[in-house]
């Protein structure tokens, strides 16, 4: 157990929806990292929270967005959903701010856009 | 930009062998180089990391990687492998020194066999 907790485990939802994906960190922990795995991209960076602010930003879709609340909890919020946004999204906490921390990731929260 | 190339999307070895994944990276300065492994419907694990100390790397479970600038390889080693030890690995590479990005190879699945 790496102790970040993500929920839901899966998600089924329609195309065109709305949906949200939740992130515990490890306590202590104040950067948060949200990385999608697919098959056809593999595991791809989205966006990276420190103690609340925006730290680096990846290839995420306008039709994505994050944020890092006061108890350092995330949300990845996914709209107007489409097929192939069907993939694996992982949440990861560390401690600092850069790599040199190691990040713990957790078990992943599964999406099938149907 | 970094990248990594991991050569091989599957490697099939008999329990007790050597392990050999290969990864190059591209790195235009001296680079954070980690290795994850992937168990199936898991998160990823941290297995080792160079941070620009020592140039061979061990980490968990046995496995070790060597940091060859000239060759800009990071290939993980074990001397031999254990059933346990199929599952997904993946190299991957600090994007800078301010962030805790991560770019991630496309994996490699390592299949042990009896």
């Amino acid at each position: 157990d790496s102790g970040v907790t993500q929920t839901p485990k899966h998600l089924i939802t329609a195309t065109g929806q709305r949906v949200t994906l939740r992130c515990s960190p490890r306590s202590g922990d104040l950067s948060v990292y949200w990385y999608q795995q697919s098959l056809d991209q593999g595991l791809q960076f989205l966006i990276q929270y420190y103690n609340g602010e925006e730290r680096a930003k990846g290839n995420i879709l306008e039709r994505f967005s994050a944020q890092q609340f006061p108890d350092l909890h995330s949300e990845l919020n996914l709209s107007s959903l489409e097929l192939g946004d069907s993939a694996l999204y992982f949440c990861a906490s560390s401690v600092g701010v850069d790599s040199v921390t190691e990040a713990f990731f957790g078990q992943g929260t599964r999406l099938t856009v149907v | 930009a970094q990248s990594v190339t991991q050569l091989g999307s599957h490697v099939s070895v008999s329990e007790g062998a050597l392990v050999l994944l290969r990864c190059n990276y591209s790195s235009s300065v001296p680079p954070y180089l980690f290795w994850y492994v992937q168990y199936p419907n898991q998160g990823l694990q941290l297995l080792l990391k160079y941070t620009s100390a020592a140039t061979l790397v061990k980490g968990i479970n046995g496995f070790e990687a060597e940091f060859k600038k000239s060759e800009t390889s990071f290939h993980l080693t074990k001397p031999s492998a254990h059933m346990s030890d199929a599952a997904e690995y993946f190299c991957a590479v600090s994007d800078n020194g301010n962030t805790g990005k991560l770019i991630f190879g496309q994996g490699t699945t390592l299949q042990v066999k009896p």
